[in-house]
């Protein structure tokens, strides 16, 4: 596609209930990086794809989030049994092929647990 | 593990005046890249500008140049002719030149452009 997109641009849901997050990268991109970004806050790194094998995910703040690429195309991440502190701005990006290529970010989904 | 340190939470500054965006860094590698990321109040993240650390010419795009300092670890973002639609939350990144592909940010600079 033309650029990264992401779904649903915005979400609420209660605390203890599971959610799942989407990222379409641009084609062609081999590369698929998960940001968390609290209010007023710079991204922090939680995980990253080449294609569909995962080599870090050492940014996961607990167990309770994990990502998956299956066909390394699109991608998802899953916060189960969420948490108000999990409440915050999520953000994927892409590059052509790894850190030697700029990443280009989606518009973020927001996340709100109450 | 590498660091971003922004030390100007904000700034304000006249449109069409010059301004300057601090940045600096921690880091023991060599070889590794620098960004400076726009986020305007509809919170996209844009990439303004890319700067590699083997190059001693300091990158521009249009309006915007950096001064890299490789010795002081260093990377500031002028904005020149400064206009409405530069108001937005700038943060500068790093990133290693091979391995660990992660983007590491700052804490990121509010600018207001005044007209």
């Amino acid at each position: 596609g033309a650029g990264v997109s992401q779904s649903p641009r915005y979400k609420v849901t209660k605390r203890g209930q599971d959610v799942t997050l989407r990222c379409d990268p641009i084609s062609s991109h081999a590369t698929l990086y998960w940001y968390q970004q609290a209010l007023g806050q710079g991204p922090e790194f939680l995980t990253y794809f080449n294609y569909e094998a995962q080599p870090d995910k050492s940014g996961l703040p607990s167990d309770r989030f994990s990502a998956e690429r299956p066909e390394g195309s699109i991608s998802t991440l899953t916060i189960q049994r969420t948490e108000q502190r999990d409440s915050a701005m999520y953000r994927c990006a892409s590059s052509l092929d790894g850190s030697r290529d700029t990443q280009y970010f989606g518009p973020g989904t927001r996340l709100t647990v109450l | 593990a590498q660091t971003v340190t922004q030390s100007q939470p904000e700034m304000s500054v006249q449109e069409a005046e010059t301004v300057t965006l601090s940045c600096t860094y921690d880091t023991s590698e060599n070889n590794y890249y620098l960004f400076w990321y726009k986020q305007p109040p509809s919170r996209q993240m844009i990439l303004v500008i890319r700067q590699e650390a083997y190059k001693q010419q300091n990158a521009t795009e249009n309006r915007f140049s950096v001064n890299f300092q490789k010795a002081a670890k260093s990377f500031s973002l002028k904005i020149s002719d400064s206009q409405l639609g530069d108001t937005a939350m700038y943060f500068c990144a790093f990133s290693t030149w091979f391995g660990n592909e992660k983007l590491t940010f700052g804490t990121g600079t509010r600018l207001t452009i005044i007209p």
